[in-house]
């Protein structure tokens, strides 16, 4: 069964620095990849998805995604977060042969040192 | 502009309970997932619907929860009886229905309903 690991729980990063997410996933072919992003108390926001063609993606509030299909990997960027930016993400991966199905990681809570 | 509506937002009540949770999707959308969320177990698929149809429910315990669409504009999740163990934040996410399959679709997500059951 497809599986998706976001090995990391919490990340703390001063405002104005860089950021990376990470994750993983374990699936045979080719899936479709997503990013979701929660603020407190709110329900899940797309950031950014990938289903084919060019691996860097381009998402929204200035993010972006590149999906290593070596590593299995899609892990989410910025090159300097904003205060804003403090949330919970979560990366998702929608399987497309056989049985469909879509899987959310665990989340990585995101916080903003001033 | 346009938004998944979720009632109510908060919920108390003790076990044994019938609980009903409401969901208005987007106008126009016509697919609707409902999730749950826990600390434990993080985010959960429970059910997915498109045109009012079940078409996918395999992650909902089906001796107790029901989820349905009396209509285009409401999708209800109700629990009957509840337990203490189903305490979690459930969200509605609607989506338009273009993409090939289901799990494709960019998801609207609710504000969810964060259930409490004594």
């Amino acid at each position: 069964a497809q599986s998706v690991t976001q090995p990391d729980i919490h990340i703390t990063v001063s405002e104005g620095a860089s950021l990376e997410l990470r994750c993983n996933y374990s699936y045979g072919a080719t899936p479709y990849l997503f990013w979701y992003v929660q603020s407190p108390g709110q329900g899940l926001q797309l950031l950014l998805k990938y289903f084919s063609g060019d691996t860097l993606v381009q998402g929204i509030k200035g993010f972006e995604a590149e999906f290593k299909r070596s590593q299995s990997s899609f892990n989410l960027r910025k090159p300097s977060v904003h205060w804003s930016d403090a949330a919970e993400y979560f990366c998702a991966v929608a399987t497309l042969q056989g049985a469909q199905k879509l899987v959310f990681g665990q989340g990585t809570r995101l916080t903003i040192n001033p | 502009d346009a938004r998944v509506t979720q009632t109510p937002r908060d919920k108390v009540t003790e076990m044994g309970q019938e609980v009903t949770m409401r969901c208005q999707p987007i106008l126009g959308h016509n697919t609707v997932f409902w999730y749950r969320q826990t600390m434990m177990q993080g985010l959960e698929l429970l059910a997915y619907f498109r045109n009012r149809a079940p078409l996918d429910d395999s992650g909902m315990p089906k001796d107790r929860f029901s989820a349905e669409m009396p209509d285009a504009t409401l999708a209800t999740l109700k629990i009957q009886p509840s337990e203490p163990r189903d305490s979690a934040v459930y969200f509605c996410a609607s989506g338009s229905g273009l993409a090939g399959g289901p799990y494709q679709e960019t998801q609207y997500f609710g504000p969810g309903t964060r259930l409490l059951v004594l």
